[in-house]
């Protein structure tokens, strides 16, 4: 079965800064995929980035940058120069792919709040 | 802009009142999730579409059912909520297009009360 672990709870960082948001991974399936999602208050899940585990390189978007090793099995998500709109819940998932859809399993989450 | 909506974004009901929380779509996704998010915790799958097959999570109650009356609707029925049921209620959308980059994309979300 699979499963993602993020280990920080929560998370400071001050406006203009860089944060990284860690998540580790556990599959026996040799293709699948890792997300990142975003979480404001409002409770929309927001899509964030997108890694595929042939990717050769890390995937970025934007201010977002997905720390891919796989070795170590690590997804981290990278957030640079922070904003106080970045506040929020960031939940890292992996794909399983099924006969008929894509089943995400979600790790805990991690709250990430943005200082001044 | 193609999106996910939900509609209502709050809904309050009282215990044992049957209650149905909708979901559209503008992206022409063939799949269509829905999920229940508790407080403080991470989503939970309970089915999902693929066209008009239905596919039931394993630990998903009874009290919990789904149709999906087209491509672009999807309903939650919840026959008799408990206060245990009370949750936030996500639509998700992806398209089987390209499966390798099969990304889910959410709704805002059903906050539901139960009273």
């Amino acid at each position: 079965a699979q499963k993602i672990t993020q280990t920080q709870p929560g998370m400071f960082v001050q406006e203009k800064e860089a944060v990284t948001l860690d998540c580790t991974y556990d599959t026996s399936d040799p293709s699948y995929g890792l997300f990142w999602y975003k979480q404001p208050s409002s409770g929309e899940m927001i899509f964030l980035i997108y890694q595929g585990s042939y990717d050769q390189q890390n995937a970025t978007e934007g201010r977002y940058s997905l720390n891919f090793q796989k070795a170590r099995k690590s997804a981290n998500l990278v957030i640079s120069a922070s904003q106080l709109g970045d506040s929020a819940m960031y939940f890292c998932a992996m794909r399983e792919v099924t006969g008929t859809a894509s089943k995400l399993t979600f790790g805990t989450g991690t709250r990430l709040q943005v200082t001044l | 802009d193609a999106m996910v909506i939900q509609n209502p974004r709050y809904q309050v009901t009282q215990f044992g009142k049957p209650v149905t929380l909708s979901c559209s779509q503008t992206l022409n996704h063939n799949v269509m999730y829905w999920y229940q998010q508790k407080s403080s915790q991470a989503p939970k799958l309970l089915f999902h579409y693929y066209d008009k097959d239905f596919n039931n999570e394993a630990d998903t109650p009874d009290n919990f059912q789904s149709r999906r009356p087209n491509t672009s609707f999807c309903f939650l029925d919840i026959r008799s909520p408990g206060l245990g049921d009370a949750a936030m209620y996500l639509c998700a959308t992806s398209s089987k297009v390209r499966p390798i980059q099969e990304t889910q994309y959410f709704g805002p979300g059903t906050r539901l009360l139960v009273l």
